[in-house]
């Protein structure tokens, strides 16, 4: 167990539908990743959130959205949801810096 | 664009041999290091990191080179088993003091032959 605590493990959901993925870090850690891994893209980085503010974007869809809330747990919204969307979602977190940079398990997402 | 490539993207070894995986990256600001380790259907273990101000690194079977000069990375694991069978992937971070993105390679993957 990583410490990386991430729901639900899988998805199925129908194209047009919107889900909400959740990530609680490992205690004491500020800031919580997301990136997206899919067969032809490998791991991308998606958003970075360090203690509750929005500190890096990367290849973010705009119909994709995130938030970190005071208790540190990140959501991952998304929506307009197409095949192409299908894939591992990985949350991550950090004490701040890179060090100690920690995966959960990630989420499966099917979209059908 | 940014990006961090292997040289072997399937690796096969024997039980007991030792495996050697490549890797080279773009950034040259690039301060730190990671590879994962990741196994079917779970996410990227931690394997071992290193910092830019160094140039190896050892953990319990497996080091980690880093040259700068040629901006190139290797993992060697030393007598490799079969539970080292997985997918290998470096990372780099090129604003390791902000957290930032780790930027990933496609990934290389290690076969182990009892």
């Amino acid at each position: 167990d990583s410490g990386v605590t991430q729901t639900p493990k899988h998805l199925i959901t129908a194209t047009g539908q919107r889900v909400t993925l959740r990530c609680s870090p490992r205690s004491g850690d500020l800031s919580v990743y997301w990136y997206q891994q899919s067969l032809d893209q490998g791991l991308q980085f998606l958003i970075q959130y360090y203690n509750g503010e929005e500190r890096a974007k990367g290849n973010i869809l705009e119909r994709f959205s995130a938030q970190q809330f005071p208790d540190l747990h990140s959501e991952l919204n998304l929506s307009s949801l197409e095949l192409g969307d299908s894939a591992l979602y990985f949350c991550a977190s950090s004490g701040g810096t890179g060090y100690g940079y920690t995966f959960g398990s990630g989420t499966r997402l099917t979209v059908v | 664009g940014e990006s961090v490539g292997l040289h072997l993207p399937t690796l096969s070894v024997q039980e007991g041999d030792n495996s050697i995986i490549n890797c080279a990256y773009s950034n040259s600001a690039s301060d730190y290091f990671i590879w994962y380790k990741q196994e079917s259907g779970k996410g990227p273990q931690f394997i071992i990191d290193i910092r830019s101000n160094m140039d190896k690194r050892q953990g319990q079977r497996v080091t980690v080179l880093l040259n700068k000069t040629v901006k190139h990375l290797s993992l060697q694991i030393a007598a490799t088993q079969p539970g080292d069978s997985a997918v290998y992937f470096c990372a780099e971070n090129p604003n390791y003091n902000q957290g930032g993105k780790l930027i990933f390679g496609q990934g290389t993957e290690l076969s182990v032959k009892p």
